[in-house]
């Protein structure tokens, strides 16, 4: 059975500063990965996905992940990140043709 | 960019009554899912439906949910007597290709059960 975990239920973090949302999987066959973000009040909206190939993915807002299959994990990075990158971050797996399984999330503050 | 859509977004009801959570996918995907998420918690996977049936369901959804395409655009999810612990956001999720490529949410309907 395929099982996501988030090991940060809460990252604050200075505006401008660089952070890292950390998520391991674990499955038993090949997978893709997926990251959400909810801001407040909000649906989930699919930041980065990873299927197959590169295993540094891209997302929209400066995002970027790193499959890394030795250590199953799919870490979440932005280089500096804003006031508006403030919400909650979901990790995802699923496996082929399977339902997607979220991880606990994690709520990404940023001060200023 | 195409969407889906979920109404109402906020549905209020008392325990053992019958709500019904509507939702239009996104036209081209053949694929339909129900989330659900209850405060502070992860979001949990309900059912998935394709073909004019369902595919997958988990331990949540039991005998007193049901899913149904009543036409070619809405995903309905009945909830036939509602329990306090029903309350929770629920999202519909639609998907071109069945999960391979990330599903498309919806803004979710916060279902409160009094």
């Amino acid at each position: 059975a395929q099982s996501v975990t988030q090991l940060d239920s809460q990252v604050p973090v200075f505006e401008e500063a660089p952070v890292e949302l950390r998520c391991n999987y674990s499955s038993s066959v090949s997978v893709y990965l997926f990251w959400y973000v909810q801001y407040p009040n909000q649906g989930l909206q699919l930041l980065l996905k990873y299927l197959s190939g590169s295993t540094l993915v891209k997302g929209i807002n400066g995002f970027e992940a790193e499959f890394n299959k030795s250590q199953t994990s799919f870490h979440l990075r932005k280089p500096s990140v804003h006031i508006s990158d403030t919400a909650e971050y979901f990790c995802a797996v699923s496996e082929v043709g399977r339902q997607l399984t979220f991880g606990s999330g994690t709520q990404l503050t940023v001060l200023p | 960019e195409p969407e889906v859509t979920q109404t109402p977004s906020h549905q209020v009801t008392q325990m053992g009554q019958e709500v019904i959570l509507r939702c239009v996918p996104i036209s081209n995907h053949l694929y339909f899912y129900w989330y659900r998420q209850i405060l502070g918690q992860k979001v949990e996977f309900l059912v998935s439906f394709y073909n004019n049936e369902i595919s997958e369901k988990s331990e949540i959804f039991d005998d007193q949910f049901s899913v149904e395409r009543p036409d070619g655009s809405n995903f309905t999810l009945k909830i036939r007597s509602t329990k306090l612990e029903d309350s929770a956001m629920y999202f519909c999720a639609s998907s071109e290709i069945a999960a391979n490529y990330g599903y498309t949410f919806g803004s979710g309907t916060r279902l409160t059960v009094v």
